[in-house]
């Protein structure tokens, strides 16, 4: 099947560290995302991208890098991580047009802790 | 600006209904709602657009009062299944320069 897969799904990692997020697709979407996910807080866009040449920052892009490696991968990093970056972090994709424009699609989330 | 979701959480039986709501301070383009069971990702529910146009599930329903920019979401006759965290996520930009802001959701728990 189509689908989004996000590795590692599981990390815990020390404060300081470099920490890679990797999002794969094949559903053939030109657009992905990175959401961070708190308790509470609901989900918050951290980048988004159109296609392998446009990247935007979101609400809360500070202490995050990405990289769209090709239209199916779509990296988050975080350069030096720090304890309030731990949270669940979903990766989604979305189609330009067809039956499913505009729906978004989650990866299984990836949960990060720093510790 | 993240749009408010009320309420914060609702406990209903099998066969009642509920109302979510989502309301923001900024005039919308879209309005889409996603459902998150516990332990995973959110799910499509619907879309709704600036002019009435509406995508999504069958069996749910929604509207959305451009006026008040709020949209609401109808569960009826719920589920056990229907169980989970619902967001809405609003689109302010329209266009092709789309994206979406997240409410903090609303925990809906359906007991038999």
């Amino acid at each position: 099947d189509a689908d989004v897969t996000q590795t590692p799904r599981n990390r815990i990692t020390k404060t300081g560290k470099r920490i890679m997020l990797e999002c794969s697709q094949t559903k053939g979407h030109d657009r992905m995302y990175w959401y961070r996910q708190d308790p509470g807080l609901g989900l918050r866009l951290i980048y988004y991208s159109f296609d392998v040449k446009d990247i935007n920052k979101g609400e809360i892009s500070d202490g995050y890098s990405v990289s769209r490696q090709a239209q199916a991968k779509f990296s988050l990093s975080l350069e030096s991580a720090i304890p309030n970056q731990t949270a669940l972090y979903f990766c989604a994709t979305s189609a330009t047009s067809g039956e499913t424009y505009n729906e978004q699609f989650f990866g299984p989330g990836t949960r990060l802790t720093v510790l | 600006q993240q749009p408010v979701q009320s309420p914060q959480a609702v406990i209903l039986r099998e066969g009642e209904d509920a109302v979510i709501n989502c309301s923001s301070s900024k005039a919308l383009y879209s309005v889409h709602w996603y459902r998150q069971k516990h332990g995973e990702a959110p799910v499509f529910l619907m879309i709704l657009l600036k002019g009435g146009e509406q995508k999504g599930h069958d069996k749910i329903s929604a509207s959305f009062n451009e006026k008040k920019q709020q949209s609401s979401l109808y569960l009826t006759a719920s589920q056990l299944s229907y169980s989970g965290t619902y967001f809405c996520g609003t689109d302010y930009s329209g266009g092709s320069n789309y994206k979406l802001t997240f409410g903090k959701g609303t925990l809906l728990t359906v007991n038999p």
